[in-house]
């Protein structure tokens, strides 16, 4: 069965500089998450897309957008990168009210 | 305030023996849906189980099973006859406002439990 993609699987970036983090969800998912997990923590909401549009943002920094596409692929992109923003970053799908079926997750180390 | 709450940090348990992990949840939402995740050592969180608030039955997928006290506000997970791969960590999350299917709210996840299983 289809699962959540996510890429890159693992990034280094050095401090100040930006990222980009892709995420195509399971076909015929029309709702997509972004999570944050800092080294031994569990996972933080960052935002949410259902069909396109921003349905929820939680503790997202300023630094950070996201924005969902025509084809339901969605992208994180974060700025200006500080140390304490190395974490897995996850990115979950699900059809609307369903369980959210999460991706491999990307580790950003930012150094 | 903590919404979600896993008591124990870690836990141990014997291969082929039952093992409960414990979950409270905080929420005065009357429709909220509970879930489990397990997160192996490699990092990708696996969903393991969903129990809705208005569901009569307890919820089972396999060897896991949910055991929902709603007045104690305890989501409960049981792992029957474990298994060397069940060592991982086990996320408790939730997610408010789930009446009939329409909610695409977020998870808030418990701290986690260390589960280690021996032979």
């Amino acid at each position: 069965a289809a699962g959540v993609i996510q890429s890159p699987r693992h990034l280094i970036k050095e401090k100040r500089e930006t990222a980009t983090l892709k995420c195509y969800p399971i076909p015929r998912h029309d709702t997509v998450y972004w999570y944050q997990q800092g080294p031994g923590q569990d996972p933080q909401f960052l935002i949410s897309f259902y069909e396109k549009m921003q349905s929820d943002k939680g503790s997202i920094p300023d630094r950070f957008s996201a924005q969902q596409f025509s084809d339901y692929h969605s992208e994180l992109n974060m700025s200006s990168l500080e140390l304490g923003d190395s974490a897995l970053y996850f990115c979950a799908s699900s059809i609307q009210g369903y369980e959210q079926y999460f991706g491999p997750g990307t580790r950003l180390t930012v150094t | 305030a903590q919404k979600i709450t896993q008591t124990q940090p870690g836990m141990f348990v014997q291969e082929k023996e039952a093992v409960t992990l414990d979950c409270t949840y905080d929420t005065s939402d009357p429709s909220y849906g509970l879930f489990w995740y397990k997160q192996p050592s490699s990092g990708e969180m696996i969903f393991l189980i969903y129990q809705g608030s208005y569901d009569q039955q307890n919820a089972t997928e396999g060897r896991y099973s949910l055991n929902f006290q709603k007045a104690r506000k305890s989501a409960n997970l049981v792992i029957s006859a474990s298994q060397l791969g069940d060592s991982a960590m086990y996320f408790c999350a939730m997610r408010e406002g789930d009446a009939g299917g329409t909610s695409y709210g977020k998870l808030t996840f418990g701290q986690g439990t260390i589960l280690t299983v021996h032979p």
